[in-house]
């Protein structure tokens, strides 16, 4: 049972736009930025966004995001059959004083 | 470019201890306020996040409180690696264990990640 709630799955066709969303509470999304993270089959994390809404060096800007309350969402514009992955959100919990993660959804471009 | 390569055992027997070791490349482990983590992904638990270490002027650890008691992190700047070692392990442990890089300690995203190693606990 993990601390940030995300669906399971999303699905889209190439060319269409995404959303994921990861809901959490004042202990973690609330006090805290949070980031992404895209998980292709076979490989390690690879960091999405930080800071809730910033992109690291080399994460193109179909890729966004956003940080409301104790809700955060990621957007993917212009899908590509490369996108298919399983998306995690992250942050920081100051009750249980630790990092914590949504359980993950899975991205299909149909 | 920073990358960061694991190594350790597979395979670990029941009640014995877990031994990871992540080599860094194109960073330093003892560069002031990098924090070096580990997590653990597992079917049942999803992501986990066992803990971090920095060096601050001196060497800090930050363990997540359900492993408290079992888990340590040991820096090596000789060879610039960190470890992570988790004792009296169980069947629960089994995960695919990653090491990871956060650019500042106040910060809790990672970075760099390793490329994780598979480990069963098993007799």
């Amino acid at each position: 049972q993990s601390v940030l709630t995300q669906p399971p799955s999303v699905s889209a066709a190439p060319g269409q736009k995404v959303t994921i969303s990861c809901s959490g509470s004042s202990s973690n999304i609330g006090d805290n930025y949070v980031s992404w993270y895209q998980q292709l089959p076979g490989t390690a994390p690879k960091l999405l966004i930080y800071e809730s809404n910033k992109r690291p060096s080399g994460i193109p800007d179909r890729f966004s995001a956003s940080k409301s309350g104790t809700s955060a969402t990621l957007g993917i514009t212009g899908l590509q059959t490369g996108d298919e992955a399983d998306y995690y959100c992250g942050t920081w919990d100051v009750t249980l004083s630790t990092v914590v993660f949504g359980g993950g959804t899975k991205l299909t471009v149909l | 470019q920073v990358q960061l390569q694991q190594s350790g055992p597979g395979l670990v027997k029941p009640s014995q201890t877990l031994s990871l070791t992540c080599a860094i490349s194109g960073d330093s482990v003892s560069r002031n306020s990098v924090a070096w983590n580990w997590i653990r992904r597992s079917p049942s638990r999803g992501f986990e996040w066992l803990g971090r270490t920095y060096y601050k002027s001196k060497w800090y650890s930050d363990y997540a409180v359900s492993l408290k008691s079992r888990i340590s992190f040991n820096p090596d700047t000789s060879r610039n690696q960190f470890s992570l070692q988790l004792n009296s392990v169980t069947p629960e442990d089994t995960a695919v264990y990653y090491c990871a890089r956060t650019s500042h300690y106040y910060y809790y995203y990672m970075d760099v990640w390793g490329e994780g190693t598979t480990v069963t606990v098993s007799s």
